[in-house]
């Protein structure tokens, strides 16, 4: 199975700054990676997949990057609906893995 | 627009059965693979299988293979999850979601249906 940790485990931040969120492999998993944002008591929604692309109406300050073992979520300048928690996952094969999560917290 | 509607979940006892269903609307269901993910309670996210568009194949994590089976019935567009032989560690909200471009991701979700296996 391939495991995703994520980096920080929680960032705080102040609205207006930028965020980098990490996400590591332990094998490499080509570009088959999505990041998903989830407000409590909501579902997860889908922001990015295959590492770069923007899912169809999120803004443009959410970006993706990476490839192999090590992808990161970028948003630039955050608004307050932003502070939220930050799931990776990957799909390389079909034993799909999440990673554990990354609380963005406002500072 | 795409809709997915849980339901079925409750509270059950260690070693009972439930059924959950999930309405989806909006899309060619036909078309597309499904899957269940679940969420304990304060935790991550846990993928729990998927079946493809057809039908004709199933996958599942090892934590609920052989208890759980998928399955859906493309004519009322409509996916189910029979849980079995529930264990306390199944207590979770559980998501039906629809796979995305590339079937590498989840790109709709419903709102979940919260299943609590206690005595």
């Amino acid at each position: 199975e391939i495991v995703l940790t994520q980096s920080p485990a929680t960032l705080s931040l102040s609205p207006g700054e930028s965020a980098t969120l990490s996400c590591r492999a332990s094998q490499s998993v080509s570009r088959y990676v999505a990041w998903y944002q989830q407000k409590p008591g909501q579902a997860p929604r889908l922001l990015v997949y295959d590492a770069t692309t923007r899912a169809t109406g999120i803004p443009t300050r959410f970006s993706g990057s990476g490839s192999g073992t090590d992808f990161t979520l970028t948003i630039s300048s955050l608004e307050p609906e932003d502070f939220a928690v930050y799931y990776c996952q990957q799909r390389s094969n079909w034993r799909i893995t999440f990673g554990q999560g990354a609380r963005l917290d406002v500072k | 627009q795409v809709q997915l509607v849980e339901s079925g979940g409750g509270v059950v006892q260690p070693g009972g059965s439930l059924r959950l269903s999930c309405a989806a609307s909006g899309f060619t269901f036909n078309v597309y693979g499904m899957h269940w993910v679940r969420q304990a309670p304060g935790k991550g996210l846990e993928w729990v299988a998927i079946i493809r568009y057809d039908g004709s194949t199933q996958l599942y994590a090892d934590s609920v293979r052989g208890r759980f089976t998928i399955s859906r019935d493309n004519s009322n567009n409509t996916l189910y999850l029979q849980l079995n032989s529930l264990k306390a560690e199944d207590t979770a909200v559980y998501y039906c979601a629809k796979d995305g471009v590339g079937q590498t991701s989840f790109d709709y979700w419903g709102p979940g249906t919260l299943v609590t296996v206690s005595s």
